[in-house]
């Protein structure tokens, strides 16, 4: 079965400091991968997404993720964060093409940014 | 601008009174979720309609209904809701599981129950 576990719950940072957030997948079969962003009494909001190709992937808001299939990671990074980046962050998987695709994604617990002044 | 839209945003209501929370889209997608999140936790799914045909979660309490009467429009109707039930609730898309799964999601609604 697959799972998605988000290392850490809390990631407290300065304001214009670099952050990563980490992500790791257990999967039997290939998978797509997702970044979400949640705002207080929001939705989500893509962040970004793996499908294949180059395991570099960017994002909006200046974020950007690699897909490790070696380390089964896909950690987000952003060089330099914003006060407005203050949020929930939340990876998820579904299952590739070629499987038995449900059509589901499974996220993680999600990781809370906090940026400080 | 297509979009995934939901009403109410906040919806109170009393344990045991039914309440109808409300999806819409404009995307045309085929593919419409409903997700219940509480405080702190990751979004959890409890059913899908991939067009007409319904799919539910195996561990989705039997209290969650919905009806899709058209491709736009989703609803999620809570027989007799407990306290437990308080909650964020997101609705979601997609385009067809086939694909790659993209989900655009609406901005949710906050249900109180007192």
């Amino acid at each position: 079965a697959q799972s998605v576990t988000q290392l850490d719950s809390q990631v407290p940072v300065f304001e214009e400091a670099p952050v990563e957030l980490r992500c790791n997948y257990s999967s039997s079969v290939s998978v797509y991968l997702f970044w979400y962003v949640q705002y207080p009494n929001q939705g989500l909001q893509l962040l970004l997404k793996y499908l294949s190709g180059s395991t570099l992937v960017k994002g909006i808001n200046g974020f950007e993720a690699e897909f490790n299939k070696s380390q089964t990671s896909f950690h987000l990074r952003k060089p330099s964060v914003h006060i407005s980046d203050t949020a929930e962050y939340f990876c998820a998987v579904s299952e590739g093409l070629g499987s038995s695709n449900t059509g589901k994604l499974i996220f993680g617990q999600g990781t809370t940014l906090q940026v400080k002044p | 601008d297509a979009m995934v839209i939901q009403n109410p945003r906040y919806q109170v209501t009393q344990f045991g009174k039914p309440v109808t929370l409300s999806c819409s889209q404009t995307l045309n997608h085929n593919v419409m979720y409903w997700y219940q999140q509480k405080s702190s936790q990751a979004p959890k799914l409890l059913f899908h309609y991939y067009d007409k045909d319904f799919n539910n979660e195996a561990d989705t309490p039997d209290n969650f209904q919905s009806r899709r009467p058209n491709t736009s429009f989703c609803f999620l109707d809570i027989r007799s809701p407990g306290l437990g039930d308080a909650a964020m609730y997101l609705c979601a898309t997609s385009r067809d599981p086939a694909s790659y799964n993209e989900q655009f999601f609406g901005p949710g609604t906050r249900l109180t129950v007192l």
